[in-house]
């Protein structure tokens, strides 16, 4: 079935840090990928997405890119800033479908 | 700007008690999604609709019941609450297959 596995948290930097969090999935088909972000209080908003193969998805200085041969979609920004702190959801929804399926999600704590 | 609106953003119920949940999107979307979210255990589906009059089942949809009579609502029910279902309910909305998800702000349920 899919499913999709991501790195547990929280995980905590210092302003300015380099951020890696990381993503799996199993999929049949050719899924499209997503980011999540949940700040405090409120729900979920895409961050970004990739539909095929070696696309990039990029936002507010956040990059993700789709590696089929790893079956991968690591979430990175070179330089986080205290405002980053939040829960990060990695999810795939199937070619064909429109069920998201979502990762159990990461927090993230950025300190100044 | 409303998206996807959800009332009420907390409540407190009594185990026994009854309630409902609304969800209301402005978007024209087909798709529309009940989740809840749990510590450690992201988002589980509990019921969605693929268009108006129609309802299905998620991963988790016991003690719960939903309808969508008209296609910018998606109601989702408690008949009897029970200590378990003490969540944070998500609701979403997509336009048709393949495409993203659009979330309301959360509600918070605490069954005593």
């Amino acid at each position: 079935g899919n499913s999709v596995t991501q790195m547990e948290g929280p995980v905590t930097l210092s302003e300015e840090a380099f951020l890696t969090i990381n993503c799996t999935y199993t999929a049949t088909g050719y899924p499209s990928l997503f980011w999540y972000v949940q700040y405090p209080g409120e729900g979920l908003q895409l961050l970004l997405k990739a539909t095929k193969a070696d696309d990039k998805g990029s936002n507010k200085g956040f990059e993700a890119t789709y590696r089929k041969e790893t079956t991968s979609f690591h979430l990175e920004k070179g330089s986080v800033q205290v405002s980053d702190s939040a829960v990060y959801f990695c999810a795939l929804l199937n070619t064909g479908g429109f069920k998201t399926i979502f990762g159990a999600g990461t927090r993230l704590f950025v300190k100044a | 700007n409303a998206g996807v609106t959800q009332t009420p953003k907390f409540r407190v119920l009594k185990t026994g008690q009854s309630m409902t949940l609304l969800c209301a999107q402005d978007m024209n979307h087909e798709y529309m999604y009940w989740y809840r979210q749990d510590p450690g255990m992201g988002l589980r589906l509990i019921h969605y609709s693929v268009g108006e009059g129609t309802t299905a089942k998620g991963e988790v949809p016991d003690g719960y019941n939903v309808s969508r009579l008209k296609k910018q609502n998606f109601l989702l029910g408690l008949e009897s609450a029970a200590p378990s279902q003490t969540s944070v309910y998500f609701c979403a909305s997509s336009l048709q297959m393949n495409t993203e998800a659009f979330f309301g702000q959360g509600t918070r349920l605490t069954v005593v």
